[in-house]
């Protein structure tokens, strides 16, 4: 079954080291998207992609980074993590609209604590 | 700016109760909205609403939304314990200027936090 993962589940690093999350769907989606979720804001869009090479960045994008090398693949990269970015993160891709899917799929998340 | 409000942020009754949630927002060039469940791990998709008046069903659930005054609510019926969740609205605005006709982007409300106690 098609399905779309992150890793690692949990993380928990040190202020000023940088970190990578990994996110891979196999649904062969061409828009994929990076939130992350605190308490009283909902989900908030970092960064998102619309295709291979292409990034653009969301509401919330300072300090963090994302490449698209390839269809399945998006990593969101902490440059210097803070301790502002201890937060659930996650991962979601979405058809093209052109085929008449709407639905965004949300890979199980990562928690993030930063010391 | 996009803006999407949700109200409740939190709301218990009793198991059996009827509850409604609602979400507002303010949009550009508004397209569609979505409603998703979120247990204790990823948002899983409920609903997705793009006309005025036509109510949108699945069991206990269902959802409407009004375009003119820009909300959508969320019925649950006969609520049972197994509905205690963080509700979260999106709203989804057409993407200026134009980009790739299959990109999508999704602006989320806070969420409202409901629990069922039996």
């Amino acid at each position: 079954d098609a399905e779309i993962t992150q890793s690692p589940r949990h993380k928990i690093t040190e202020t000023g080291r940088q970190v990578t999350l990994a996110c891979h769907q196999t649904w062969n989606h061409n828009n994929m998207f990076w939130y992350r979720q605190d308490l009283g804001h909902g989900l908030r869009l970092i960064h998102y992609s619309y295709g291979v090479q292409d990034t653009n960045k969301g509401e919330v994008s300072d300090g963090y980074s994302v490449s698209r090398s390839n269809t399945e693949d998006l990593p969101l990269t902490l440059e210097s993590a803070a301790s502002s970015q201890t937060s659930v993160y996650f991962c979601a891709s979405s058809d093209d609209r052109t085929s008449g899917s709407y639905e965004q799929y949300f890979g199980p998340g990562t928690r993030l604590t930063v010391t | 700016e996009d803006k999407v409000v949700q109200s409740p942020l939190s709301l218990v009754v009793h198991e059996g109760d009827t509850v409604t949630l609602n979400c507002s927002y303010e949009v550009t060039n508004f397209r569609s909205l979505l409603w998703y469940k979120q247990e204790k791990k990823a948002p899983t998709f409920l609903f997705m609403l793009t006309s005025s008046g036509i109510e949108k069903k699945s069991g206990r659930l269902s959802s409407i939304l009004d375009k003119k005054e820009l909300f959508s609510i969320l019925n649950i019926t006969a609520t049972q314990t197994g509905d205690s969740a963080v509700y979260l609205c999106a709203v989804e605005a057409n993407l200026l200027p134009p980009v790739l006709e299959g990109a999508q982007k999704l602006v989320f409300g806070q969420g409202t936090r409901l629990t069922i106690n039996p």
